[in-house]
Parts: C-alpha cells; sequence; structure tokens
C-alpha cells in the first residue's frame, strides 16, 4: 500500500528567500507523481507533474525532482512571494494498474513580507 | 471557464437528509474521480470513471454512497441517510485518456456540512 508523507508540516520563510518541500512515498513503482497547491477552502490546482522517466520538471519559479530509487520528491521555490503562501500537497499512484493517487497531508507554507 | 466544474459549492444538511453533488469535467477528459479531503488531511480516493464505466471503488465508499456518470460527461455523487463523520469537502477531478494517470485537474470542491 502507497504511503505519502510530507515533511515539515508547516514553513514560514521570509520573502525572497528560496525553498524546498519534501515528500517521500514507499512503493516506488510509480509511473510519475503530481506537485499540488491548494489555497484555504478552495480546490487543489495541479503544479508539476513528473513522469518516472524525467529526474526534473520546471514551470517558472517552482522545480520538482524525482527520485525513484531513494522514494523522493522534493519541490523547490525560488524567491518565495507571500502570494506562494498556501498548503503544497504531493501525490503518487496507490500502486501498479491503479488510477487513485495517494496524497500527503501537505506542507503549509507562509511567506512573510 | 473550461475548468472542472462543481455544484453546490457549500451544503449544509441535518443527519439523516441525502445530498448529491454534481461534477462537470473539462470537457475533453474522459477520466473522472471523486475525492474526500477533511481538514487537515490530504484528499482521500472515493472512485473512478473511464467514460461511462465505474471501474474503481474505494472501502471509503460504503452503502450509502453511489456514485454514477451516465453518458460519461457529468457525474453525480449521492449520499444518503447522511451522518455527521460525512461533512467533508468533495473534491471532482479529470483527467485526459493517456497511457497512464495523467495530469489530474480538479474543481473548487463541495464543502457539506451534516449538522
Amino acid at each position: 500500500k502507497q504511503e505519502v508523507t510530507q515533511i515539515p508540516a508547516a514553513l514560514s520563510v521570509p520573502e525572497g528567500e528560496n525553498l524546498v518541500l519534501n515528500c517521500s512515498f514507499t512503493d516506488s513503482a510509480i509511473y510519475n507523481l503530481q506537485w499540488f497547491r491548494q489555497d484555504p477552502g478552495k480546490g487543489l490546482t495541479s503544479l508539476l507533474l513528473i513522469q518516472s522517466s524525467q529526474r526534473e520538471q520546471t514551470s517558472g519559479r517552482l522545480n520538482a525532482s524525482l527520485d525513484k530509487s531513494s522514494g523522493r520528491s522534493t519541490l523547490y521555490i525560488a524567491a518565495s512571494q507571500p502570494g506562494d503562501s498556501a498548503t503544497y500537497l504531493c501525490a503518487a499512484p496507490s500502486g501498479a494498474g491503479s488510477y487513485q493517487l495517494t496524497f500527503g497531508k501537505g506542507t503549509k507554507l507562509s511567506v512573510i513580507p | 471557464d473550461t475548468g472542472v466544474s462543481q455544484d453546490p459549492r457549500h451544503k449544509i444538511t441535518k443527519r439523516g437528509q441525502n445530498v448529491t453533488f454534481r461534477c462537470d469535467p473539462i470537457s475533453e477528459h474522459n477520466r473522472l474521480y471523486w475525492y474526500r479531503q477533511t481538514l487537515g488531511q490530504g484528499p482521500e480516493f472515493l472512485t473512478y470513471f473511464q467514460n461511462e464505466a465505474q471501474l474503481e471503488k474505494s472501502r471509503l465508499l460504503s452503502d450509502r454512497f453511489s456514485a454514477e456518470r451516465p453518458k460519461g460527461s457529468f457525474s453525480t455523487l449521492e449520499i444518503q441517510r447522511t451522518e455527521q463523520g460525512d461533512s467533508a469537502m468533495y473534491l471532482c477531478a479529470s483527467s485526459p485518456q493517456t497511457v497512464r494517470t495523467g495530469e489530474l485537474f480538479f474543481g473548487e470542491g463541495s464543502r457539506l456540512t451534516v449538522l
């Protein structure tokens, strides 16, 4: 059974700092991993999808990496801004042949002006 | 707006009542998913449709829950005889047909409060 863990649960940084969010998963037989952003009371916004054949995926100030052998993914946010404040969730397929995703509990990020 | 649409956004009901949520996926997406999220937790999978066929169901989906996607377009999730433990955000997502699970796009969710 896939388990996804995100550390830390919460993070507070001053504006302009670069930061890294961590995600670990137990079943490394995954074909992709997805990072989402969630604002309070809202749905999830897809940020990045990394295929298992890729090591990194970039979008603007965001860079996600995937290391299947160690069961880890990181989300790097450059030059953080107050508008980046949100909860960031990672999700991995629940098992071989399954279409469902297993989510972590998320990291709540606060960027202080 | 061509994103995933969910209705209603908020529903307050009394214990024992039935509620129904509707999801309209992105038009060219043939895969549709329902998830449930409680406060401080990540979303939990409920069920998955490919076109009109319901292909996966979670054990979380008790016999009080039923989901349909009759014409392979919009979907409904009905909860019968609601309980306070059903209070949660119900999220719908869709994805395009790919070899494996593609990128999921979520709606804004339907928040249920059971009194």
